[in-house]
């Protein structure tokens, strides 16, 4: 299996910051790196595919980059709502695989 | 727009087999292009990818499982079920169905199920 590992587990930041986050893969995995938000009680919502294809109705605030097998998702001008956990996951080959999270509280 | 709602017992006894239905609004589910995805999350923790199936029935498994997992689909009734079996108190999460989208090259998870808990406990 493919092993995802994001850094920092947990960041503070205020409303307004610049936060960013790198998710690296065991092995190559081309651009196949999706990023999801999970807000507390909730579903993981798909931020960006491919690395960095914005989904639809997805902020501009947020976006993605890297390819291989280090990436980064990066969230400029932070909101109040922007404060959840972010997974990464590997679309490369089955079994699909996460990153253990990365807690975005707030200072 | 696709809606999926997970549905099934919220406690299943050690070593008896865990089911779970998930139903779809939409009729994407009779289509190509969809790979229809059970996902869990125990408390606190971060996401497990269970399986997938294809509407032509092939389905893929995560090895971590040891072959107790196995999902099923019914178009007509626009549902996919999954069966654990021989669960402990390991597998007790929140449960997520989601639909991952085929886009040329590209794979992710567009729709996901609000999520059921299930506990295994006697």
């Amino acid at each position: 299996d493919i092993q995802m590992t994001q850094s920092p587990s947990s960041l503070s930041a205020s409303v307004g910051d610049t936060v960013t986050i790198t998710c690296r893969a065991s092995q190559t995995i081309s651009r196949d790196l999706n990023w999801y938000q999970q807000r507390p009680g909730k579903a993981p919502k798909v931020l960006i595919h491919a690395a960095s294809t914005l989904q639809s109705g997805v902020p501009s605030r947020f976006s993605g980059s890297g390819s291989g097998a280090d990436f980064t998702l990066t969230i400029s001008s932070l909101q109040s709502e922007d404060f959840a956990t972010y997974y990464c996951q590997q679309s490369y080959e089955i079994p699909r695989t996460f990153g253990q999270g990365t807690k975005v509280e707030i200072k | 727009q696709e809606q999926l709602q997970e549905s099934g017992p919220g406690l299943v006894k050690p070593s008896q087999t865990l089911s779970l239905t998930c139903t779809a609004t939409g009729d994407s589910i009779t289509r190509g292009s969809y790979y229809w995805t059970w996902i869990r999350q125990p408390a606190g923790k971060g996401l497990e990818w269970i399986g997938r199936i294809y509407i032509s029935g092939s389905a893929h498994y995560n090895p971590s499982l040891k072959s107790r997992a196995s999902i099923s689909l019914d178009t007509s009734r626009t549902q996919f079920s999954l069966n654990l079996s021989s669960v402990t108190a390991a597998d007790t999460a929140v449960y997520y169905c989601a639909r991952e989208r085929e886009l040329g090259a590209d794979y992710y998870f567009d729709y996901w199920g609000q999520g059921t808990l299930v506990t295994v406990s006697s």
